[in-house]
């Protein structure tokens, strides 16, 4: 397996324009988890799903944050506008559906400036 | 509030040395906790610990839980500087199976 895959890895754009970044979980994976990594917040969870289902968006920043599971095999978190202020490392994760507490795989991330 | 404190926030030691990250925590409902290492890209998991006093080793990588006192340690010998990254902390919040990652350590092992 090739592991959690996502993309861009890299994106520069214009405050207000409209992201979309795109993530693969690793097949038979349940969960999908969607983080944002600053300097000055660390790691912080955005949303997660399980079986496609949104179980948790509270850590969603605001309203111009969406996130989508069409199927068990793609996802895409989208920022619709763009501020300077959303540029971070955004990495995506899966893992498997647990009786008891398995670790999560992360993907490559995908850094986002937004000048 | 569920938290994971991680200290020292950076630590810079030479080639050889050993080292020990710590990390607390304060969850309702304990289930596990996971030292992931962050080199330039994603994190990579390390170790996983669920029982008090256990030690997990893997090379010259090692941790162990205390759940009384509520903190693990990650312990480094013989460091080289391929151990240079951040290396996190992460504990599972109750009722969910989402992670609150501590800020992490960062580590700076020169030749």
């Amino acid at each position: 397996d090739a592991g959690v895959i996502q993309s861009p890895r890299h994106e520069v754009t214009e405050m207000g324009q409209e992201v979309t970044l795109r993530c693969k979980p690793i097949s038979g994976h349940d969960y999908l988890f969607w983080y944002r990594q600053t300097m000055m917040r660390g790691l912080e969870l955005l949303i997660y799903f399980n079986n496609n289902v949104p179980i948790d968006d509270s850590g969603m920043p605001e309203d111009r944050f969406s996130a989508k599971m069409p199927n068990a095999s793609f996802s895409t978190l989208k920022i619709q506008p763009s501020e300077p202020r959303d540029s971070a490392v955004y990495f995506c994760a899966s893992s498997l559906q647990r009786v008891s507490y398995n670790e999560q795989f992360f993907g490559p991330g995908t850094r986002l400036t937004v000048l | 509030e569920d938290k994971v404190v991680q200290s020292p926030l950076s630590l810079v030691v030479h080639e050889g040395d050993t080292v020990t990250l710590n990390c607390s925590y304060e969850v309702t409902n304990f289930r596990s906790l996971l030292w992931y290492k962050q080199e330039k890209k994603a994190p990579t998991f390390l170790f996983m610990l669920t029982s008090s006093g256990i030690e997990k080793k893997s090379g010259r990588l090692s941790s162990i839980l205390d759940k009384k006192e509520l903190f693990s340690i990650l312990n480094i010998t013989a460091t080289q500087t391929g151990d240079s990254a951040v290396y996190l902390c992460a504990v599972p919040e109750e009722g969910n199976n989402d992670m609150r990652f501590g800020a992490g350590t960062r580590l700076t092992v020169k030749p």
